[in-house]
């Protein structure tokens, strides 16, 4: 495995504009969740894909926040009209199966500033 | 709903000394895992052990070793004789469709 991959790495932005961040999964990864990290907090839930489809959001994924997964490999993570609340740690996670039980294996993320 | 408390935001030791990182849950399923995760000063979360609530016994990996006591609904952690790579940021999960994190203790080792 070549493990989850993000990019960009780090992403510096204005207030108002758009972002798009990507998470490149293990392959044969069936899921694929998107966190969000604050300094000093963990990793909180924003939302997971089963193959391609989306099956749930987190309250703190906003009508500014949408992600896809449209052929069931990579993922897309976009912010529209940042503010700067919005600066995080943007964490991707992949896992084979669903199931508590099941590991899931962490992105070094992105890290996102909104100036 | 499913609650993750570590109560110690931030734990400093020497080098050698033993440490132990709190875990408090709080779940309403009868079956659930329970997994801690390390997060070095480079970012990346690393998996380091899934306990499932039927297996209380402790569990024990080199220097790590893992306390699960159903009853006070506890998951520490200790690690012993640490090092300073150990130094790192630690973290509770209770896993259900998502992972629910604690949010962390951080465990500075010094020379």
């Amino acid at each position: 495995d070549t493990g989850v991959s993000q990019n960009p790495r780090h992403k510096i932005t204005k207030r108002g504009q758009n972002v798009t961040f990507r998470c490149d999964p293990i392959s044969e990864h069936n899921r694929l969740y998107w966190y969000r990290q604050t300094l000093g907090q963990g990793p909180e839930f924003l939302t997971y894909f089963q193959n391609e489809a989306q099956l749930e959001k987190s309250r703190l994924l906003s009508d500014r926040f949408s992600a896809e997964r449209p052929k069931g490999s990579f993922s897309t993570l976009e912010i529209q009209r940042t503010e700067q609340g919005d600066s995080a740690m943007y964490l991707c996670a992949s896992s084979r199966l669903a199931g508590s039980y099941n590991e899931q294996f962490f992105g070094p993320g992105t890290r996102l500033t909104v100036l | 709903a499913q609650k993750v408390t570590q109560a110690q935001t931030e734990i400093s030791v020497v080098e050698k000394e033993d440490v132990t990182l709190d875990c408090v849950y709080e779940t309403r399923d009868t079956t659930y895992y329970l997994f801690w995760y390390k997060q070095p000063p480079s970012g990346e979360l690393v998996f380091l052990i899934r306990r499932n609530s039927f297996d209380e016994q402790n569990e024990i990996s080199g220097r790590y070793s893992w306390n699960f006591q159903k009853s006070t609904s506890s998951f520490n952690f200790t690690i012993t004789a640490s090092q300073v790579v150990d130094s790192a940021v630690y973290f509770c999960a209770l896993p259900s469709e998502k992972l629910v994190f604690g949010k962390g203790t951080k465990l500075t080792v010094n020379p």
